[in-house]
């Protein structure tokens, strides 16, 4: 049983397009985040959902919309991709401090 | 703002040669330190959590300790597959997401 899973794990699309990134966690956890990890592997936030609400949303252009449906599940939907949107994309979720990682996303502008 | 730097950003050992892996923080006031191993396409995979100055953890070859402005992650005869990306994060007493350094990416050599 996968705790944090993502799909999918590969997507290449062109530039103007829309497209959703989806996160699944099974661990009962009320946290779920999204990181972007940059060509040079740094990890940054992006958001942060506690129980359905946004908490915590850093300097993301509104093109990249998060929707959380119940405390499991938080997608990820971007407008109008560009080529610097290009990046591994990690969803992950915690409890009381323990953070587990999705495999995640790599996402490919061209 | 909180920031993790590490050091050195990449390392090669032979087998069986120990070295250790700094990890630099500023926070205002800490939760929690964290180490984490990232293996080529996949997820950050959780190694150590440390909460105060002083503390030290364990698992097989890795020993991680901390003080006010820094942790390390020691490694005691590495194998070559101890080869991965250890990434150094840190959670502010405010309970924000974990802020990442850009990580340690660590070569072993048979």
């Amino acid at each position: 049983d996968t705790a944090v899973s993502q799909t999918p794990k590969y997507l290449v699309t062109q530039m103007g397009n829309d497209k959703s990134i989806k996160c699944e966690q099974n661990l009962g956890h009320d946290t779920m985040y999204w990181y972007k990890q940059d060509s040079k592997k740094f990890l940054k936030i992006m958001f942060s959902y506690n129980n359905k609400e946004l908490i915590i949303n850093e300097t993301v252009p509104n093109r990249f919309s998060p929707k959380s449906p119940d405390k499991a599940h938080l997608n990820l939907h971007i407008n109008s991709l560009e080529l610097g949107d290009s990046a591994v994309y990690f969803c992950a979720s915690s409890q009381l401090g323990g953070y587990t990682f999705g495999s995640g996303t790599r996402l490919t502008v061209v | 703002e909180d920031q993790v730097t590490q050091s050195p950003e990449a390392l090669r050992l032979q087998e069986g040669e120990s070295s250790s892996l700094n990890c630099s923080y500023t926070v205002s006031g800490l939760r929690g330190l964290f180490w984490y191993r990232q293996d080529p396409g996949k997820g950050p995979e959780f190694l150590f959590t440390l909460y105060s100055a002083g503390e030290e953890k364990e698992k097989e070859r890795l020993k991680a300790t901390l003080t006010k402005k820094e942790s390390f992650l020691h490694i005691t005869a590495p194998k070559p597959e101890d080869s991965a990306t250890y990434l150094c994060a840190v959670q502010d007493s405010g309970n924000t997401p974990l802020v990442f350094g850009k990580g340690t990416r660590l070569s072993v050599i048979a």
